[in-house]
């Protein structure tokens, strides 16, 4: 089956320390790979989307991620964090229908 | 411009109630997806629209649960004879084409609370 996993249902950084957050997909084709991010009581909202051809996809607020097709890997990085990074955040996969991962709260310490 | 609006943001209802959430998409998206989240989980998949048509309905959960787009931009998704366990946030998205890298644009959200 179509999936993708997020490893770490919360993370926890201080503020200004590197954001590191994991999805791995599973696939046999190349996805389209998405990160959304949501804000307590709202929607979810695009922070970034893989795009063909390209290994390193820079998205808002300072966010980046990396493909590495031989790794099945598509992970959320930020080199500091700022509290207004806390949320959480969700791994997407687009084949025939969207999939979401299970999401991982990040926590910002001061 | 405008983005993809939900009404209500919440809704009360009673158990065995009826209920109607409606979802206005992005002008000019052709696709429209219902998801389901509960607390501390990702967006379940309900039902994802192309047009007009219901493309894939595969997620919906029994035959309480319906969903209408009759002219491909507003959609509404109901629920009959309503059960403590339907209470959840229902998300909305919409997306330009809704295959490939064309990204989904999501509401706030309706929150659905059955006592």
């Amino acid at each position: 089956a179509q999936s993708v996993t997020q490893l770490g249902s919360h993370v926890s950084v201080s503020e200004g320390a590197l954001v590191l957050l994991r999805c791995n997909y599973s696939s046999s084709v190349p996805p389209y790979l998405f990160w959304y991010v949501q804000y307590p009581n709202q929607g979810l909202q695009l922070l970034l989307k893989y795009t063909t051809g390209a290994t390193l996809v820079k998205g808002i607020n300072g966010f980046e991620a990396e493909f590495k097709k031989s790794e099945t890997s598509f992970h959320l990085t930020k080199p500091s964090a700022h509290m207004s990074d806390a949320a959480e955040y969700f791994c997407a996969y687009n084949f025939n229908k969207f999939y979401f991962g299970s999401g991982t709260k990040l926590n910002v310490k001061p | 411009g405008a983005g993809v609006s939900q009404t209500p943001s919440n809704k009360v209802t009673e158990k065995g109630k009826y209920v109607e959430l409606r979802c206005d998409p992005i002008s000019g998206h052709t696709a429209l997806y219902w998801y389901r989240q509960s607390l501390g989980q990702g967006p379940e998949f309900l039902i994802y629209f192309q047009g007009t048509g219901a493309a894939d309905d595969s997620g919906l959960p029994n035959d309480r649960f319906f969903a209408v787009r009759p002219e491909g931009s507003v959609s509404t998704l109901k629920i009959q004879r309503t059960e403590r366990g339907d209470s959840a946030v229902y998300l909305c998205a919409s997306s330009l084409r809704g295959t490939g890298n064309s990204p989904l644009h999501f509401g706030n959200g309706t929150r659905l609370t059955v006592t």
